[in-house]
């Protein structure tokens, strides 16, 4: 069964503190593997699309990579503004719903300035 | 460009009722999606729409949750009689093509008294 997991549940940093998020998967076959970014009230707001292991892209102060098993979203120098939930999501290249995006719960990233 | 329109975006309702979610994707866009958000879960799929038709609907939890989307234009979801554990956050999303990132709306927000 597919399934994704992210850690740590939260995270509080200070501000220019960098840390990473962690998100390990399990898929039959991982078509993409996605992160968003989740402010109050809000829906999720895409960041990234990775596709195999070994792929890294960059946004700003975000950088996110991708293993086989797992990926991190990398925060560097954060500052206040990036406080929000982060989520991370796989589509399975061999499932029978092949659109369909499977989310882990997210961690919630407080930066104090 | 308009994104992903959702409304309303808060809905209490009494155990019993019924109640319509209405989902404007980003024009043009032929993927819908619709997604929910239990308290204390993860983000999980309900079912896809390409046009006007369901692709996938493997996600609906039961024959109390009718999805429509007529003309492959706007969806409405309606939920007939809604029952306690349907409260959470339901969120659309749209996409040009099926597997890249989705935009999402800011999500219906119901809560089931």
């Amino acid at each position: 069964e597919d399934q994704v997991t992210q850690s740590p549940e939260a995270l509080r940093l200070q501000e220019g503190e960098s840390s990473s998020l962690n998100c390990s998967y399990t898929v039959s076959g991982l078509r993409g593997l996605f992160w968003y970014r989740q402010d109050p009230g809000k829906g999720p707001e895409f960041l990234f699309t990775l596709y195999s292991a070994g792929e890294e892209k960059e946004k700003e102060r975000l950088k996110a990579t991708l293993t086989k098993k797992e990926s991190f979203l990398h925060i560097t120098a954060p500052k206040p503004e990036d406080s929000a939930t982060y989520l991370c999501a796989v589509q399975d290249a061999l499932g029978g719903s092949q659109g369909n995006l499977i989310f882990g719960k997210g961690t919630k990233l407080s930066v104090k300035p | 460009e308009a994104g992903v329109t959702q409304f309303p975006s808060h809905s209490v309702i009494e155990k019993g009722q019924t109640v319509t979610l209405r989902c404007d994707p980003i024009s043009g866009h032929d993927n819908l999606y619709w997604y929910r958000r239990v308290m204390g879960k993860e983000i999980k799929f309900l079912l896809h729409f390409v046009k006007e038709s369901k692709q996938d609907e493997s996600g609906m939890p039961n024959n109390r949750f009718l999805a429509e989307r007529t003309g492959g234009t706007y969806s409405t979801l309606k939920v007939q009689p809604a029952e306690l554990e349907d409260s959470g956050v339901y969120f659309c999303a749209s996409s040009q093509d099926e597997g890249y990132g989705y935009t999402f709306g800011s999500g219906t927000r119901l809560t089931v008294v």
